[in-house]
């Protein structure tokens, strides 16, 4: 049974210090997908890869984060430095793209618990 | 962006049919209407997904209006492992865009 896998599953940090978040795509996927959820904004769409490609990003603070795909089983997403309105829990996601504008299925990891402090 | 209005909460029984509405006016032509579920502490599931014509799968119906400015999630059965936040996603060129949801409760 194929699966998004995240790690870590839980970050404590302190303010100020840098977070990378990793998330491994199912195997075979060729799209990647950011989102932060938190109780007060829901989920919010950070980021977004195609054939490890950034398509778009908008959602992202430009200033601190960073999303990247050093290869096609590997996306990373990065704060530096952290702040406490960062706090949240970070998913990431892939599908494959079928071609048709919006029909695709995204299959989620279990996130990353962020708390910075 | 295309936006969706879903109720913030809703009831069911156990064994019971429950229609999950959502309202999408802004609807454009080429917007796939999408529904992922969320159970607490996980991450969005998906359950079904649908352009024009009303869909069927093993966890759910999703039916369409004509106009497609509005659609429903039927769960023929309920059972207590439904209890989440369902989420109605319009989608276009892959990006999707989540509202707040509604946040199935089942009785047993």
């Amino acid at each position: 049974d194929a699966r998004v896998t995240q790690t870590p599953r839980d970050k404590v940090t302190e303010m100020g210090q840098e977070v990378t978040m990793r998330c491994q795509p199912i195997l075979g996927h060729n799209t990647v997908f950011w989102y932060r959820q938190t109780m007060k904004q829901g989920l919010e769409l950070l980021a977004y890869f195609r054939n490890r490609a950034p398509l778009d990003d908008s959602g992202m603070p430009k200033d601190r984060f960073s999303a990247e795909m050093p290869d096609a089983t590997l996306a990373t997403l990065k704060i530096q430095p952290s702040e406490p309105r960062d706090s949240a829990v970070y998913f990431c996601a892939s599908g494959l793209d079928p071609g048709l504008a919006g029909g695709q299925t995204q299959y989620f990891g279990p996130g990353t618990r962020l708390l910075v402090l | 962006d295309a936006k969706t209005t879903q109720p913030n909460s809703m009831e069911s029984n156990e064994e019971e049919p429950v229609h999950l509405p959502c309202n999408h006016s802004t609807i454009s032509g080429t917007d796939y209407i999408h529904w992922y579920r969320q159970l607490p502490s996980q991450g969005p599931e998906y359950v079904i997904h649908g352009l024009t014509s009303n869909v069927n799968n093993r966890m759910a119906s999703l039916a369409i209006a004509e106009d497609r400015k509005s659609s429903t999630l039927i769960l023929h059965r309920a059972t207590l492992r439904d209890a989440a936040v369902y989420y109605c996603i319009l989608s276009n060129f892959n990006k999707f865009y989540f509202g707040s949801g509604t946040k199935l409760n089942v009785k047993p």
